[in-house]
């Protein structure tokens, strides 16, 4: 079983759509968790961590359920910019786990 | 967060020759790492890079393919030796500062192709 499993998507959807990504892993010792985003042929850039209350960073809102293990990012009022893929990370003892993505397309 | 230098950023080499990938970092950092990003697929870590020691290789990667240096907080090297085709991926360099509960920084890139 893979330590990080993501919805390969693509998930298209209209400018202004709220779209959510969900993710699960695999290790309940997990310590630490992020959601990265990594444009086409570029470097995975930090989105936000996510923190076991539960975090916004303006349209952008992330969960943590360690009881289910899955971390879930929310997006809203999307923008034509927020196309990319999005990778959910799980740290479990200084070792990073990245899910293989998923993939957003925003359209006009 | 820390400044990632990664160079080459890209280079098309020889099958069975070797290359060395730098990363420089602008200020001191407790961890760095190397990755690798093949086509169409997610991150797979290829070694902690420990300074003044021996890097940490993971499951199906091995000193003698993949050497690396770390030779202090600021600076590592990755080499890919006697390469082939399916070495072609491009290898990032990550630092991480502090310790738990902090996320990783990634240099830009190496992007590799093998003739």
């Amino acid at each position: 079983r893979k330590e990080v499993e993501q919805d390969p998507g693509p998930f298209n959807v209209p400018e202004g759509a709220t779209v959510a990504f969900n993710c699960t892993y695999s290790n309940s010792a997990s310590q630490s968790f992020f959601w990265y985003r990594q444009d086409c042929r570029k470097e995975p850039k930090l989105l936000m961590s996510v923190y076991s209350s539960g975090n916004e960073d303006g349209r952008f809102t992330a969960q943590l359920n360690r009881a289910s293990q899955y971390i879930s990012l929310l997006i809203r009022d999307s923008k034509l910019s927020d196309s990319a893929t999005y990778l959910c990370v799980v740290d479990n003892f200084n070792k990073f786990y990245f899910g293989s993505g998923t993939k957003l397309n925003v359209k006009p | 967060s820390a400044v990632i230098s990664q160079k080459p950023s890209r280079d098309i080499c020889q099958r069975g020759t070797s290359l060395t990938i730098q990363c420089q970092v602008d200020s001191q950092v407790t961890m760095m790492f190397w990755y690798r990003q093949q086509p169409g697929q997610s991150l797979t870590l290829i070694a902690t890079a420990n300074q003044g020691s021996e890097a940490t290789y993971e499951s199906g990667f091995v000193i003698d393919k993949f050497p690396i240096s770390r030779p202090n907080l600021t600076f590592s090297t990755l080499t890919v030796s006697n390469m082939s085709p399916e070495d072609s991926s491009i290898y990032l360099c990550s630092v991480r500062t502090g310790n738990s509960n902090q996320p990783q920084h990634f240099g830009d890139g190496t992007r590799l192709s093998i003739l």
